[in-house]
């Protein structure tokens, strides 16, 4: 089994605020680093799919970079909105298999 | 509207009792997987299943079946030989991408209880 680290566990912060979270991967068998946003009674959505070392992405006030020669991704989020309480996940892909870390709970007050 | 439909939403089980978790995908999906959520632990793989009539086994499937006769369908059995089969499950199937560019789309998900 494949350890995918996330840190924090939890953020709270204030509306306005911005944020950073961090998912550490095997350097290893590489194919893709994916990012899911969980949020509360619905099912888990794809953020990002990064594949290349290096890759930036962004959409709205989400991006996340990667760095696959060190293990490591992180996502950030520009002015915090309530609506973007959630947990977010990173799922390492090893060929046809996902291995998912403990997700970051983010709370963001208005 | 396309997705994942996972039910029942809730369940309960007595020990020693199989019971079944029903997954259906409309959205044309090969790949189909099933997951496992404890408190405070990522997502694990029970189960996946690349293509119909095929499926293996995933870094926890003991104490799980599954089959995958029907594209759309891909049903987990949880047997009276899991020992600790109270969590919540997620299935999801996976959109075609090569080396791993497939996004997964998630059900809503099923929580087993036993009593």
């Amino acid at each position: 089994i494949l350890n995918v680290e996330q840190s924090p566990q939890s953020l709270h912060v204030q509306e306005g605020d911005s944020t950073n979270f961090t998912c550490s991967f095997p350097s290893s068998n590489f194919y893709a680093l994916h990012w899911y946003r969980w949020e509360t009674a619905k099912s888990p959505e794809a953020l990002f799919v990064m594949t290349l070392n290096g890759d930036e992405k962004k959409k709205g006030r989400i991006s996340a970079t990667l760095n696959t020669k060190e293990g490591y991704s992180y996502l950030y989020i520009k002015g915090s909105q309530p609506e973007d309480s959630a947990t977010y996940l990173c799922a390492f892909c090893n060929f046809n298999k996902f291995y998912f870390g403990s997700g970051t709970k983010l709370n963001v007050k208005p | 509207d396309g997705g994942i439909t996972q039910s029942p939403k809730y369940l309960f089980r007595k020990e020693g009792q199989n019971v079944t978790l029903s997954c259906e995908q409309n959205l044309n999906h090969d790949a189909m997987y099933w997951y496992r959520q404890d408190p405070g632990q990522g997502l694990r793989l029970i189960y996946y299943s690349q293509i119909v009539n095929d499926f293996q086994k995933g870094d926890i499937a003991e104490g799980y079946s599954v089959s995958r006769e029907k594209k759309e369908s891909f049903p987990l059995t949880v047997t009276s030989a899991q020992k600790n089969p109270t969590a919540f499950y997620l299935c999801a199937s996976k959109t075609t991408g090569t080396g791993g560019t497939g996004e997964l789309f998630f059900g809503e998900g099923s929580r087993l209880t036993v009593l």
